[in-house]
């Protein structure tokens, strides 16, 4: 079975800070990890992922992930926060094997604010 | 191409009705889910279609809630008694199922169900 934890429901930064948002999982299997962001009023777009090739994984936006095994987490960075990365974040976790789509567990969230 | 879309974007309703949300899902695309997202709380797993498969229904909440899957494009989620607590936004998502077996969801942008 598959879980993800996101530390943290709401993290705030300052504009020109690093972005730390926390995510941990567990799995019974090699896992696929995803982070999605949810910008307001809008629907989830995937920011990155990482499918088992390199452990630092880079998205769009600027934003980065690293798949550590040995700790079981997935953590989301960003060296210089803008005022336009105010959004809700969302780790997910898929098992990793299949030959066909199976459904992806999500964390609680994220929301992430930028002060000025 | 189009993304996913849904409709209603916003539905307000009374207790006790029912209510249809629907979902067109990615062209091409096997697999579909929806969700729902409650305020300030993550995405819960509802349901998932995969090509003809019967569906997952392991996240529904109860039997008030249904989802049929038709010609294996566009779904409706239909709830019926609503109640309060089912104020929610209705998240759908498709993906394919073949090649990339780590299944990236594509989401739509949500139907936003008030009961009043």
């Amino acid at each position: 079975a598959q879980s993800v934890t996101q530390l943290g429901s709401h993290v705030s930064v300052s504009e020109g800070a690093l972005v730390l948002l926390r995510c941990n999982y567990s799995s019974s299997v090699p896992p696929y990890l995803f982070w999605y962001v949810q910008y307001p009023n809008q629907g989830l777009q995937l920011l990155l992922k990482y499918t088992s090739a390199a452990t630092l994984v880079k998205g769009i936006n600027g934003f980065e992930a690293e798949f550590k095994k040995s700790e079981t987490s997935f953590h989301l960075t960003k060296p210089s926060a803008h005022m336009s990365d105010a959004a809700e974040y969302f780790c997910a976790v898929s098992p990793s094997g299949y030959s066909s789509a199976s459904k992806i567990i999500f964390g609680s969230g994220t929301r992430l604010s930028i002060r000025p | 191409g189009a993304g996913v879309s849904q409709s209603p974007s916003n539905k307000v309703t009374e207790k006790g009705k029912d209510v249809e949300l629907r979902c067109d899902p990615i062209s091409g695309h096997t697999a579909l889910y929806w969700y729902r997202q409650s305020l300030g709380q993550g995405l819960e797993f509802l349901i998932y279609f995969q090509g003809n498969s019967a569906p997952d229904k392991s996240g529904l909440p109860s039997d008030r809630f249904s989802a049929e899957r038709t010609g294996g494009s566009v779904s409706t989620l239909t709830i019926q008694r609503t109640q309060q607590e089912d104020s929610a936004v209705y998240l759908c998502a498709s993906s394919t199922s073949t090649g990339t077996i780590y299944n990236e969801q594509f989401f739509g942008p949500g139907t936003r169900l008030t009961v009043l």
